[in-house]
């Protein structure tokens, strides 16, 4: 068990263009959450997966976001038209069923830089 | 909605001394609590959680919380401050009847004086 990865650690990107970040849980977790973390501010809920279906988005995730998480292992996050306030911290959590119980475990994040 | 508030953006502390982090929340059902660190450029490390029973919580690096329903408060302790303490701090809720997903406080950067 390795733990939540997250790929690339860093990504900066010109105004406009697209990124796509990834995210490979722990193997046995049914659920993945993605949350977006800015300066100074705790991370904030943006989606979730139950295996391959996506069961919530937060308001936050505006119609330039797409998150997928084909055959329920690992997800993709993609912004598109990226905005300077994409800015942040994206981070991927996992859980088991029940995850409330046995706490959320995070990934190290990739932090999204748009000039 | 759920809330978290975190009493103070910024703490310092002496290397020794008690570590206290304040912690209150929103809410009109049992809650399910967490306490997170992290450090620079890193993610979340969970530190504890309360879901049932025992209110008294102990976690990881000497850290506890207790969980008291009446003040809906968690807040986060120490007896003796390291310097390899010195992190963000962040206090979390769910719950049962929720999406699952968390809510955060604004968190809490400790400093840990020499």
């Amino acid at each position: 068990d390795t733990g939540v990865s997250q790929n690339p650690r860093h990504k900066i990107t010109k105004r406009g263009q697209n990124v796509t970040f990834r995210c490979d849980p722990i193997s046995e977790h049914n659920r993945l959450y993605w949350y977006r973390q800015t300066l100074g501010q705790g991370p904030e809920f943006l989606t979730y997966f139950q295996n391959e279906a996506q069961l919530e988005k937060s308001r936050l995730l505006s119609d330039r976001f797409s998150a997928e998480r084909p055959k329920g292992s690992f997800s993709t996050l993609e912004i598109q038209r990226t905005e300077q306030g994409d800015s942040a911290m994206y981070l991927c959590a996992s859980s088991p069923l029940g995850g409330q119980n046995y706490g959320y475990t995070f990934g190290s994040g990739t932090r999204l830089t748009v000039v | 909605a759920q809330s978290v508030t975190q009493l103070g953006s910024h703490v310092s502390v002496s290397e020794g001394a008690l570590v206290l982090l304040r912690c209150n929340y929103s809410s009109s059902v049992p809650p399910y609590l967490f306490w997170y660190v992290q450090y620079p450029n890193q993610g979340l490390q969970l530190l504890l959680k309360y879901t049932t029973g025992a209110t008294l919580v102990k976690g990881i690096n000497g850290f506890e919380a207790e969980f008291k329903k009446s003040e809906t408060s968690f807040h986060l302790t120490k007896p003796s401050a390291h310097m390899s303490d010195a992190a963000e701090y962040f206090c979390a809720v769910s719950y049962s009847g929720s999406a699952r997903q968390l809510t955060f406080g604004s968190g809490t950067q400790l400093t840990v004086l020499p």
